[in-house]
């Protein structure tokens, strides 16, 4: 089945403790995304990949990291994660570069950091 | 630059009345646009998009928008509505090169038996 997968669905941790949610696809797209949720803002880009070692700074990337090794996966990093962190967050994924194009969404992750 | 505006955070109707959504845009290219839902505890659905075709765009489960340049508007409508209609809409603009789409802030549509 043609799937964005998201690990983990959930997270609670504390500040200051380095974690990382993991996204894969299994569609060969070429662009890959990461947004955050917050109630009343809707869906604000953090970090994209246009390709494989390929990343770029969206609209909210203070805070985070991420790496494009493989087309499949495209991981996000939060070094030293702070409570304006908590949020919904969601990978998404284009299947080329003839962009605007439909994207294809994770389920989401749901990280809460105290 | 771009921008999107939905114009309302909530939207109430009965089951079987119609529904109109609305979403203003700007964008300094000539912008594709989208529609996406989001049911509870769900990820983001793809509803309907904009490309330059057809101005009037149909999507799935009885969606359909109207891309009005003079209006920079992209309203959804859909003739008779469901309970199982009631979820988050997103509308979404993209520029052409654009790599970062911009999201409206949402709206909920609440839906009555």
């Amino acid at each position: 089945e043609a799937q964005v997968t998201q690990n983990p669905r959930y997270l609670i941790t504390v500040t200051g403790k380095k974690l990382t949610v993991t996204c894969s696809q299994n569609m060969n797209h070429e662009y890959m995304s990461w947004y955050r949720q917050d109630p009343g803002l809707g869906l604000r880009q953090i970090y994209y990949s246009m390709n494989v070692e390929v990343t770029d700074k969206g609209d909210v990337p203070e805070g985070y990291k991420v790496s494009r090794k493989e087309k499949r996966n495209f991981p996000l990093i939060l070094e030293s994660p702070s409570p304006n962190q908590t949020s919904l967050y969601f990978c998404a994924s284009i299947p080329r570069l003839a962009l605007p194009d439909t994207q294809y969404f994770g389920p989401g992750t749901r990280l809460t950091v105290l | 630059a771009q921008s999107v505006t939905q114009l309302d955070s909530h939207v109430s109707v009965s089951e079987g009345t119609p529904v109109l959504l609305r979403c203003n845009y700007s964008s300094s290219y000539s912008p594709s646009l989208f529609w996406y839902v989001q049911h509870p505890n769900k990820g983001l659905q793809l509803l309907l998009k904009y490309t330059s075709a057809a101005t009037l765009v149909k999507g799935i489960n009885g969606f359909e928008a109207e891309f009005k340049k003079s209006e920079t508007s992209f309203h959804l409508t859909k003739p008779s509505a469901h309970m199982s209609d009631a979820a988050e809409y997103f509308c979404v603009v993209s520029g052409r090169g654009s790599y970062i789409p911009t999201f409206g802030r949402g709206t909920s549509l609440i839906v009555h038996p």
